[in-house]
């Protein structure tokens, strides 16, 4: 079945770049996204990316996709501590008209002033 | 602000009772999606309605159900609640082809 991993915390100082990591398992994935939720909120769609494509920029946001490692990254520059948060990965295949996503459990992002 | 509403933002009940969560999608989206937050399960795909129809099924319980309204609008019953079933629970709207779906603030949903 399909499967997104990432690793449970991040810490970072204000200014230095975040990675956060994720993996996946399925092959037949045709999107893949990044939410943003801060306490108490709901989830903020933060970017996507295609998996015909290789990276995409916006803003202070970077993904970057391996498909053959099945690895996705998302790169905040310069984060700031309104970037404290947790970021889930989502994938969604493209089966039947569904796209459901499939979440990973999420990366808490820790920013210290 | 995402454009998808839901109501009520909380809700406290208790257990073996039934509750009604409510959802509105952005305008001009057909499909909704039911997610349902947890501490021990994460983030998990409930069910998927597009305009009117079922479309796709998640890991729902049998003592939950939903239906989308000719107005597009959704509502996700939850029966026979138990202690476990506390949870925040999101709705997500997207339109048909790329389906980018935005999520709603979600409904607090406390079984005591």
């Amino acid at each position: 079945g399909e499967d997104v991993e990432q690793s449970l915390f991040l810490s970072v100082r204000e200014g230095d770049s975040s990675v956060i990591n994720c993996t996946y398992t399925d092959s037949s994935s045709t999107y893949l996204y990044w939410y943003k939720q801060e306490p108490g909120a709901g989830l903020q769609l933060l970017t996507y990316i295609f998996s015909n494509m290789d990276m995409k920029q916006d803003q202070r946001l970077t993904v970057l996709l391996n498909k053959k490692d099945k690895h996705l990254s998302l790169r905040i520059a310069d984060t700031q501590t309104g970037d404290s948060a947790i970021y889930f990965c989502a994938e969604t295949g493209s089966g039947a008209g569904s796209y459901q996503l499939t979440f990973g459990k999420g990366t808490k992002l820790s920013v210290i002033p | 602000d995402s454009g998808v509403t839901q109501t009520p933002k909380h809700l406290i009940t208790a257990t073996g009772q039934r509750v009604t969560l409510r959802c509105s999608p952005r305008s001009g989206d057909l499909s909704v999606y039911w997610y349902q937050q947890s501490l021990d399960q994460g983030l998990q795909f409930l069910i998927q309605y597009y305009n009117g129809e079922e479309r796709a099924k998640g890991n729902i319980l049998e003592r939950f159900s939903a239906q989308q309204f000719p107005d597009l609008h959704s509502e996700l019953n939850l029966s026979s609640l138990e202690l476990g079933d506390s949870a925040l629970y999101f709705c997500a709207s997207g339109r048909g082809g790329k389906e980018t779906q935005y999520f709603g603030p979600g409904t607090r949903l406390l079984v005591l």
